[in-house]
């Protein structure tokens, strides 16, 4: 059923450094592609999003990249801290139905 | 703070039993969308409810069905419990593309 393929399951940086997540999807109708960040006990929270007429958003330490051709996506966070650490998703979206990437376990060690 | 919000927040229901969630999402958005977390996984779209009509359906058996409501409150009811529909249940509401979740219903079945 997973219409968005996230990668690495699991990740661990040490403070200061870069984490970077990459998800794939299929389906060229998909218009808007955002990444969550969830920590325990909570439901998942919009961190940063983009639509496909551009190839980077940037907002504080989090990066969007973009490549439509590749149907490909990433999270870049710059200068990782241990607050960081969270389980962070993928998804992507048409017409108000959006599917998740499976997740990325961050672990910011300090 | 999110604006929506879900009760109960855990519950423990026996094999065979049927529990309806219910969720109360944020005033003036027309659109709220079901999804089943299993532990260590992503979100799974269950369906979504716009204007009180279901709007689209994941790969969910029918023993899963919902109620939206007038004043944007909704119900996710769950019949013949079965052992793997334990996990946490998130209730999002949404106008244009933006998705705001709750915290999420803890669903465990003994």
């Amino acid at each position: 059923q997973q219409q968005v393929k996230q990668s690495p399951q699991s990740l661990i940086v040490q403070k200061g450094g870069i984490s970077i997540i990459n998800c794939a999807y299929e389906n060229t109708a998909f218009d808007y592609f955002p990444w969550y960040q969830q920590f325990p006990g909570k439901g998942p929270a919009l961190l940063i999003a983009i639509r496909p007429d551009v190839s980077e958003k940037k907002e504080g330490r989090f990066t969007i990249s973009f490549n439509k051709s590749a149907k490909q996506f990433s999270l870049h966070i710059m200068d990782s801290q241990p607050g960081d650490s969270a389980t962070y998703f993928c998804a992507a979206s048409y017409n108000n139905d959006m599917r998740f990437g499976a997740g990325t376990r961050l672990t910011v060690k300090p | 703070e999110t604006g929506v919000t879900q009760s109960p927040t855990h519950l423990i229901k026996t094999r065979g039993q049927q529990v309806t969630l219910r969720c109360s999402s944020q005033s003036g958005h027309n659109t709220v969308s079901w999804y089943q977390q299993a532990l260590g996984q992503g979100p799974q779209f269950i369906f979504q409810y716009y204007r009180e009509e279901e709007n689209g359906r994941g790969n969910f058996p029918p023993r899963f069905s919902g109620l939206q409501f007038p004043n944007y409150s909704s119900e996710l009811n769950v019949n013949a419990l079965e052992l793997d529909d334990s996990a946490l249940y998130l209730c999002a509401s949404s106008s244009d593309y933006g998705y705001t979740f709750g915290s999420g219903t803890r669903l465990t079945v003994v």
